[in-house]
């Protein structure tokens, strides 16, 4: 099945500044790819998502970039606040409309 | 709209008690997904319903484990008996499958934060 790697695990920066967490996905059948955000107590939220046809694509202060023959895809924050503390999952699709998910990443925007 | 809506939102019960989480997916949605995250493991897949019928239940850690869908708008995951190491959140999702290649966007509920005592 479809494995799904994210890092760093663990990112803090400071409020203004960018913040870029990686994924890396193994099977290349994969063609959809979403971003989710978790803050504490509550559910994952879709934020952006991505599908292979395209390389890039932006909402406001978030953005993703996929790379389908390096198979890894990222997430763009860009003048972070600290709003954007959370868990944010990376994951590909496995087929069958299934999803697999990556392990998260704490990000910390430090006031 | 609506999202998906899960309860209880928090269960704590003792060992060996029956346990039954519910969740009623996004209106018009025809594929449903039972997941549980822990510290440890993140995010696991247990099983997933598409149009009511149970596609791949290879997540659901042990017989004491078991899921329903008895309609479009409500389904139903049950452990019996519980044990201490069932405590996680529990993630019900939802989304639209047309059949095609293309997988659709999942959308999660609140959870359900279980704990075995």
């Amino acid at each position: 099945g479809e494995n799904v790697e994210q890092h760093p695990s663990t990112l803090s920066v400071q409020e203004g500044d960018s913040a870029v967490i990686k994924c890396t996905y193994s099977d290349s059948a994969s063609n959809y790819f979403p971003w989710y955000k978790q803050e504490l107590g509550k559910g994952p939220q879709l934020i952006i998502d991505i599908r292979s046809n395209v390389g890039e694509k932006k909402d406001q202060r978030i953005a993703v970039t996929l790379n389908k023959t390096a198979k890894h895809f990222s997430l763009h924050i860009t003048e972070t606040q600290p709003e954007d503390s959370a868990v944010y999952f990376c994951a590909a699709s496995e087929g069958n409309n299934r999803l697999a998910f990556g392990k998260g990443n704490q990000v910390v925007v430090i006031p | 709209d609506a999202g998906v809506i899960q309860s209880p939102r928090h269960e704590v019960t003792e060992m060996g008690q029956e346990v039954t989480l519910r969740c009623k997916p996004i209106s018009g949605h025809n594929s449903l997904f039972w997941y549980r995250q822990t510290m440890m493991r993140g995010l696991e897949l247990l099983i997933y319903f598409n149009n009511n019928v149970p596609i791949d239940d290879s997540g659901m850690p042990e017989d004491r484990f078991s899921a329903k869908m008895p309609n479009a708008s409500f389904s139903t995951l049950k452990i019996q008996p519980s044990e201490p190491r069932d405590s996680a959140v529990y993630f019900c999702a939802s989304s639209f499958f047309g059949g095609r290649t293309l997988t659709d966007t999942q959308y999660f509920g609140p959870g359900t934060r279980l704990t075995v005592l």
